[in-house]
């Protein structure tokens, strides 16, 4: 079964670091882009961050760019986001998802993210 | 990157159809043919119903459907089930590697 799951979400204080994590199985994860695309409660959806299948090229949201780095682990399987410098506005529900040829055919469950004091 | 526009919400009957409008511009929706839609039912991750305008996914039911002229694309659920009532977000590629999403449209089956 093809499946993304996503972990490290949580509460962090206004100014500081999370890792999200999101593991792939059921198909060759090295042959495929990959996103985070976040949503606020209540609100749409945005795409945060996109990586080539080889790790060669990254691109984030103007919000995002200088405080987010995504990464991936092909041999692990495995997408990261690692978010610094956190703030109230980032508070959503991360979402890793899979690009198939300009189309996201597969998302993880989602992790929540809680910046908040 | 300015967000696609779409209605706040669209209604229909069981067995009616409703179409939700996407209207972007010359450098996402008009540029490109990499327009798709996604439902998502209340605490759920996102689903993927249209790829290429006007494509469905293996297992999505005919009944949905879209379409594209110039800046604005459309996705048309025919047939409108109880189990369709979701938010739908359009989405389109935007060049430079860039996807933009749109507002979303809650669709109601009355």
């Amino acid at each position: 079964e093809v499946q993304l799951v996503e972990s490290g979400g949580g509460l962090v204080q206004p100014g500081g670091s999370l890792r999200l994590s999101c593991a792939a199985s059921g198909f060759t994860f090295s042959n495929y882009l990959m996103n985070w695309v976040r949503q606020v409660p209540g609100k749409g959806l945005v795409c945060v961050s996109r990586i080539y299948n080889d790790g060669s090229s990254t691109d984030y949201a103007d919000s995002v760019k200088g405080r987010f780095t995504i990464s991936r682990d092909n041999a692990k399987n495995t997408l990261y986001l690692q978010m610094h410098s956190l703030r109230v506005d980032d508070t959503a529900v991360y979402y890793c998802v899979r690009d198939s040829d300009y189309r996201l055919d597969v998302w993880g469950q989602g992790t929540t993210v809680t910046v908040s004091s | 990157q300015s967000a696609l526009t779409q209605p706040p919400s669209a209604s229909g009957s069981p067995g009616q159809s409703v179409t939700i409008s996407c209207t972007g511009t010359s450098s996402d929706v008009g540029a490109y043919e990499y327009v798709s839609w996604y439902q998502q039912h209340p605490g759920k991750a996102p689903k993927l119903m249209i790829y290429e305008v006007n494509k469905r996914p293996s297992g999505v039911p005919d009944r949905f459907s879209g379409s594209k002229s110039g800046n604005t694309a459309s996705l048309t659920v025919s047939g409108l089930q109880a189990e369709d009532e979701a938010d739908y977000y359009c989405n389109s590629f935007a060049g430079s590697h860039n996807y933009v999403f749109g507002t979303g449209t809650e669709v109601t089956v009355l």
